[in-house]
């Protein structure tokens, strides 16, 4: 497609349950971010791909959360066991190459965690 | 480790004023600099970005933003405010180190009054 492109939209989801979130960048992008957008609060970075390995997961906030890709494509951010902290707004952008250009953001998910 | 700092949380501007919104970073080399722009329901858009070379860059929608690195700061500038433009705008900033990543600042929220 011609942009980043996030599904489901919107999710809601029990506490205790766990949840997919996934992600198609512009096809040939090779690096793939995840950011969390917690209510009234900034971009928090979670997880940074470059192609299907990840060198920068730091900003997994617990072990609860994991990310993989696959095809240097597709991305997929499984959090498990959700609480209601979860409860935010999960952003993708991808860019081209390991030098820094400009990201291009989906529209996100927003997960509710009830 | 990289980080962005926007000291306003909320600013009022009136409709066709001038509009300055801060940023300051913290980066051990040459940074990536980045302003992103966030209107409700819509995702992030490139407002402009400042990698090299000369130190004041135009941006899309009559933006512009300042690279001073004796300031650490990257602020952004609009002459006349329309009040189109209210929105959430994030600095970011980045680099090529090994690998790349984003790091935000946690936003201005610009309301525009009539």
């Amino acid at each position: 497609g011609a942009g980043v492109s996030q599904s489901p939209s919107n999710k809601v989801t029990e506490k205790g349950k766990d949840v997919e979130l996934r992600c198609d960048p512009i096809s040939g992008h090779t690096a793939l971010y995840w950011y969390r957008q917690r209510l009234g609060q900034g971009l928090e970075f979670l997880i940074y791909f470059q192609g299907n390995s990840a060198p920068d997961k730091s900003g997994l906030p617990s072990d609860r959360f994991s990310a993989e890709r696959t095809g240097e494509s597709v991305s997929t951010l499984t959090i498990q066991r959700t609480q209601q902290e979860d409860s935010a707004v999960y952003l993708c952008a991808s860019s081209w190459d390991r030098i820094l250009t400009e990201a291009f953001f989906g529209q996100g998910t927003r997960l509710t965690v009830v | 480790a990289q980080s962005v700092t926007q000291p306003d949380i909320h600013i009022t501007v009136s409709e066709g004023a001038s509009l300055e919104l801060r940023c300051n970073y913290s980066y051990g080399a040459t940074p990536y600099l980045f302003w992103y722009v966030q209107s409700p329901g819509q995702g992030l858009q490139l407002l402009l970005k400042y990698f090299s070379g000369d130190t004041l860059v135009q941006g899309i929608k009559g933006f512009e933003a300042e690279f001073k690195r004796s300031q650490s700061s990257f602020n952004l500038r609009k002459p006349s405010v329309h009040w189109s433009d209210a929105a959430e705008y994030f600095c970011a900033v980045g680099g090529n180190s090994g690998y790349s990543t984003l790091t935000f600042g946690k936003g201005t929220m610009l309301l525009v009054s009539p």
